[in-house]
């Protein structure tokens, strides 16, 4: 059975530290490794990744994959309190590339 | 970008009656579609998987008969919760992939928030 685990589970830190977020994953035929941002509502897109030791950045985030380690990190520099949120790693393999999630890890980042 | 329409956003049910939610991909064709259902403070928990004009393959422990998933076309599925309970009250999401040209593969609705009474 496909499985994902995050770590930690939950992290508060303050306005402009840096944190990293961890994801382990198995999955069969494994595709590609994402991250979600969720608030309110659905799940937001982040980043997607499939080839290893290539990193991603899209403002104060970024990530990286480490196929060998079945492994990823999201990292987030200058936090802001609007980062504040639970963020998702998905696992996608399969036939279907249907996605396995870890549990998220909620992030409260204090003014 | 890929935009997926579901509705409705909110619903609230009496205890054996049943609900059906709609997702629409908008401007794409949905090859695949996942429904999701997702309990508070816990993560996204993949239901089914359903391929346009074929049955869906459902997770382990997911009553079939009790969550009806049609995919009739390439731009609809719907799941229907038939014969809703209280436990079934949680918040369901579906996410639509269109083979091959996006680079981020999944768009996913804007989900549905159960309420059984």
């Amino acid at each position: 059975e496909d499985k994902v685990v995050q770590s930690p589970l939950s992290l508060v830190v303050h306005e402009g530290d840096t944190v990293t977020l961890n994801c382990s994953y198995e999955v069969t035929n494994f595709r590609s490794l994402l991250w979600y941002k969720q608030e309110k509502k659905a799940p937001t897109f982040l980043f997607m990744l499939t080839s290893s030791g290539i990193e991603k950045k899209s403002g104060r985030l970024s990530s990286i994959l480490d196929k060998k380690e079945l492994f990823s990190i999201l990292n987030i520099t200058a936090t802001q309190t609007g980062d504040s949120a639970i963020y998702l790693c998905a696992g996608s393999g399969g036939s279907n590339y249907k996605l396995t999630f870890g549990k998220g890890t909620l992030l409260t980042v204090n003014p | 970008g890929a935009v997926v329409s579901q509705h409705p956003s909110w619903v609230i049910c009496k205890s054996g009656t049943s609900v059906k939610i709609e997702c629409r991909s908008l401007d794409f064709q949905a090859t695949t579609m996942f429904w999701y259902r997702q309990f508070p403070k816990q993560s996204l928990m993949l239901m089914a998987t359903s391929n346009e004009g074929s049955k869906a393959t459902y997770e382990q422990g997911v009553e079939k008969d009790k969550f009806l998933i049609n995919h009739a076309s390439l731009t609809l599925s719907t799941l229907t919760v038939t014969s809703a309970h209280p436990e079934d009250s949680s918040f369901y999401i579906c996410s639509a992939r269109e083979w091959g040209t996006r680079n981020y593969g999944y768009t996913f609705g804007s989900g549905t928030r159960l309420t059984v009474v």
